[in-house]
């Protein structure tokens, strides 16, 4: 059973340009966490998403980030004109539909803004 | 995957006794995050402690970190029922900022 997988890894865009962040659960999970680490920071918890539904963005900022979590495929995580302070680590984590304890986290995607 | 391990797995006490979790990891590390998650909801971060301090307090937390065994312990003193949470432990090793987590402890505090 595959862990929860995100991609790219590391993604370097340019001010002004978008990044789009993958975020694919672990088979049979519907639930999906989106969090932020900045460099020496903690977690910080972003979105939380079940499949089609936004259940709780209280954490995202109010312009340009916006997440999805389709019926099928991986969940995204859309950031648009990107600027220097969105560089950090963006962390998902999935757990299943029964089990509201247990989070599985994705190695995270290292985003860097130039 | 996770690579930290959180001992005991669930925990169960009354108000106003003290929850010790624990914590060990594998790799070194630059510091060490405990955080709180709520049935439902997000992490929450609580304390982050760095590779070169032992031992680090907020309110009724008290964290202490022993990199000579790659172990933290999470202490919560005088613990009330809004305590009842998952306790997760979060290793930074601060290369790539990859962070590692444990499973996680289940605290349940009975009032």
């Amino acid at each position: 059973n595959a862990g929860v997988m995100q991609n790219p890894r590391h993604l370097v865009r340019r001010r002004g340009q978008e990044a789009r962040l993958r975020c694919s659960p672990m088979k049979g999970h519907s639930h999906v966490y989106w969090y932020r680490q900045l460099p020496e920071e903690g977690l910080k918890f972003m979105v939380y998403l079940q499949k089609e539904n936004i259940i709780d963005e209280s954490g995202m900022p109010k312009e340009r980030f916006s997440a999805e979590f389709p019926k099928e495929g991986p969940s995204i995580l859309r950031i648009q004109q990107v600027v220097r302070g969105d560089s950090a680590a963006y962390f998902c984590a999935s757990s299943p539909l029964s089990q509201d304890y247990e989070q599985y986290f994705g190695p995270g995607t290292r985003l860097t803004v130039t | 995957s996770q690579q930290g391990e959180e001992d005991p797995q669930a925990l169960s006490i009354q108000e106003g006794e003290n929850a010790t979790m624990n914590c060990s990891y594998k790799t070194s590390i630059n510091n060490l995050q405990w955080y709180r998650q709520n049935s439902g909801r997000g992490l929450v971060h609580l304390i982050l402690i760095r590779s070169n301090e032992r031992e680090k307090h907020s309110g009724r937390l008290r964290v202490t970190l022993d990199t000579s065994k790659k172990s933290s312990s999470l202490l919560i003193t005088a613990s009330r029922a809004a305590d009842t949470a998952s306790y997760f432990c979060a290793t930074d090793a601060g290369n790539n900022n990859d962070m590692r987590f444990g499973a996680g402890t289940r605290l349940t505090v009975k009032p």
